[in-house]
């Protein structure tokens, strides 16, 4: 069975580091494209970015390009989304994805990592 | 922003049939597969149709999907109040080599 599982919820306060976690099994982690999907509290979706987990190739939407880094490790078939210094607008709910085909967004869901950022 | 527009909302009874839009341009919608998913109140979102019009396995054929040059379509019918949800478009653009999502829309079962 393909399993997306993401790391827990997150409570940290602006200025502070944060790397979450998107463990892939069930299949062959290197042969599917990972993004992540940002959802603000009763907001929309957007597409943040996406690693090849096999040579780390990465592709940032516009939006997104230098606010986070998106990461891969192969061994241990994990992809991250880490931030180094969180604002308030990073509170949101995060959804690791496998890209079913690139340049499609048709894609198979995590359950979700929730981060709240305040003071 | 979002490079793709869906109408903010759309309604109608149990049973009758509901369209939604998703408008974009050639280097999107126009030269990409579009998907299309559901979102329940505090779930991950649903993948209902995938390259412009298939459905994956288990999703009913009242969900159909379509695209015309720039625009894609999802079409529900025989509406159920189970079908409360927000609806999004998605697909690639090739210009800005990123992924993007409609604005979404909500669907209202009167």
């Amino acid at each position: 069975e393909v399993q997306l599982v993401q790391s827990g919820a997150e409570v940290k306060k602006p200025g502070e580091s944060l790397k979450i976690s998107c463990e892939g099994s069930g299949y062959s982690f290197t042969s599917y494209w990972i993004g992540w999907v940002r959802q603000m509290p009763g907001k929309g979706l957007e597409w943040m970015g996406i690693i090849n987990p096999g040579d780390s190739d990465t592709r940032y939407s516009p939006s997104f390009q230098g606010q986070v880094t998106i990461s891969a490790d192969k061994s241990i078939r994990t992809a991250y989304l880490q931030w180094s210094s969180l604002k308030a607008s990073d509170s949101a709910m995060y959804y690791c994805v496998r890209h079913e085909v690139f340049s499609t967004l048709e894609m198979f869901w995590g359950q979700g990592t929730m981060v709240t950022v305040s003071s | 922003q979002s490079v793709l527009t869906q109408p903010p909302s759309v309604s109608a009874a149990p049973g009758q049939k509901v369209t939604i839009s998703c408008s974009g341009s050639s280097s999107n919608i126009g030269s990409n597969f579009v998907s299309w998913y559901q979102q329940l109140p505090g779930t991950a979102p649903r993948l209902l149709v995938y390259e412009n019009y298939k459905r994956p396995s288990g999703i009913p054929d009242r969900f159909s999907g379509s695209k015309s040059g720039t625009s894609a379509t999802l079409g529900i019918t025989g509406l159920q109040t189970g079908d409360e949800a927000d609806y999004y478009c998605g697909t690639w653009d090739s210009s800005l080599s990123a992924g993007f999502f409609g604005t979404g829309t909500k669907v209202t079962v009167l």
